[in-house]
């Protein structure tokens, strides 16, 4: 069965510096892999993905990610936080091979960025 | 283009009365569908997903039902509705391989 953690429940970060949300992922194949964000009372939006080729992936709003196979790892990240950050990250990952692929999240990290 | 309704965006309903959420989705054919619940902000929990007309695979054993009576609308139902179904419930389609679409959400209250 696949499964994603994100360890940290809570990431507080000062506004101007770089951030990271973590994320590990277990699934069977070569996995896709997603970064969702959700602002209250909202549905999610989509960040970014990675499907196959270079394992830095570049999203929206100035993130990005990297996929690091052998640590199982997806880590959002950005190089200087904005306050209009702050939300609720979800990481997703789907085997990406079979018709009835289904994406399964992680519980979600809260990021405040604090001016 | 692609776009997905999902309605109604707000509920709230007393214990034992029914429920029926709608997801329609437009511009696509015979795609996959999928309900999701996050209960009190957090986690999303997928609870199920047709993968066409009639076909509805349950994730997770609960007080909820899914139908798919047409190609591009998934409904949800529950027949006499607990407290702990509140929560956040967000429909889904998968447009592609590795792309999916989520509705705005229906945040139903359970009293």
């Amino acid at each position: 069965a696949q499964s994603v953690a994100q360890p940290e429940d809570q990431v507080n970060v000062a506004e101007g510096n770089p951030l990271t949300v973590k994320c590990t992922y277990s699934v069977s194949g070569n996995p896709y892999l997603f970064w969702y964000v959700q602002y209250p009372n909202r549905g999610l939006q989509f960040l970014l993905k990675y499907i196959t080729g270079d394992n830095l992936v570049k999203g929206s709003y100035g993130f990005e990610a990297e996929f690091n196979k052998s640590q199982t790892s997806f880590h959002l990240k950005k190089p200087s936080a904005l306050v209009s950050d702050s939300a609720l990250y979800f990481c997703a990952v789907s085997p990406g091979t079979a018709r009835n692929e289904k994406l399964t999240f992680g519980t979600g990290t809260r990021l405040t960025i604090i001016p | 283009s692609q776009t997905i309704h999902q309605w109604p965006a707000t509920l709230v309903q007393p214990v034992g009365s029914p429920l029926s959420l709608e997801c329609t989705v437009e511009g696509t054919s015979n795609p996959n569908l999928y309900w999701y619940r996050q209960a009190a902000g957090r986690g999303l929990q997928l609870l199920f997903y047709s993968v066409g007309i009639g076909q509805i695979s349950s994730e997770v054993p609960q007080n909820l039902s899914a139908s798919r009576p047409q190609d591009r609308q998934f409904i949800l139902s529950s027949k006499k509705l607990l407290l702990s179904d509140s929560g956040f419930y967000l429909c889904a389609y998968k447009r592609a391989r590795g792309n999916y679409t989520f509705g705005s959400g229906t945040r139903l209250t359970v009293v």
